[in-house]
């Protein structure tokens, strides 16, 4: 168990919907890391946070969107979703020496 | 750009024997990490070691040790006694401890089966 929760682990919905995504960073841990396997891309960063504040921006599209609340836990807000947005969305939380852990993973699926 | 490359997209080895799977990358930086994380079926990315560019001597955690060759930008790691819970994708990911981008880059990943 690496300390990072999300949730919820599966998700499934339709093309057109609007999903959030929920990331509780290990205790102490101020960055967050957004990023998404799918099939095809691989691993990709998508986004990260720290202490509230949007850090460093990879490959998001301009339909998804993230915060980092003052408790530190983080959203992936995905809306006018696709086929091609199915796949495994990880959060990490950054501990010291440059080591992300990461949580489980919420698996969307849009249909 | 940053890459990382892992060239074998599929490995197998029989319980109790070692393995080692490649990994090359690219990039200006002078200081940086290098990880071996394990997704297993749970799909869960587990890390399993860490390097320090800095640091000449390998890392090694109990079964798990890495060869990191800084000059050639090489970081293999070797399993040894494998275990049929070794069985997972491994992904070589490196990240540069200056110049601001704290993303990790990963690798497409090796696919690794131990067979009984």
């Amino acid at each position: 168990d690496s300390g990072v929760t999300q949730t919820p682990k599966h998700l499934i919905t339709a093309t057109g919907q609007r999903v959030t995504l929920r990331c509780s960073p290990r205790s102490g841990d101020l960055s967050v890391y957004w990023y998404q396997q799918s099939l095809d891309q691989g691993l990709q960063f998508l986004i990260q946070y720290y202490n509230g504040e949007e850090r460093a921006k990879g490959n998001i599209l301009e339909r998804f969107s993230a915060q980092q609340f003052p408790d530190l836990h983080s959203e992936l807000n995905l809306s006018s979703l696709e086929l091609g947005d199915s796949a495994l969305y990880f959060c990490a939380s950054r501990g010291g020496a440059d080591t992300q852990y990461f949580g489980p993973g919420t698996r969307l699926t849009v249909l | 750009a940053q890459t990382v490359t892992q060239s074998q997209p599929e490995m197998s080895v029989q319980e109790a024997e070692t393995v080692t799977l490649s990994c090359t990358y690219d990039t200006s930086e002078s200081n940086y990490y290098l990880f071996w994380y394990k997704q297993p079926p749970s799909r869960q990315m587990i890390l399993v070691i860490r390097q320090e560019a800095y640091k000449q001597q390998n890392a090694t955690e109990n079964r798990f040790s890495v060869n990191f060759q800084k000059a050639a930008k090489s970081f293999s790691l070797k399993i040894s006694d494998s275990q049929l819970g070794d069985t997972a994708m491994y992904f070589c990911a490196f990240i540069p401890t200056q110049g601001g981008s704290e993303k990790l880059v990963f690798g497409k990943g090796t696919k690794l089966t131990v067979n009984p």
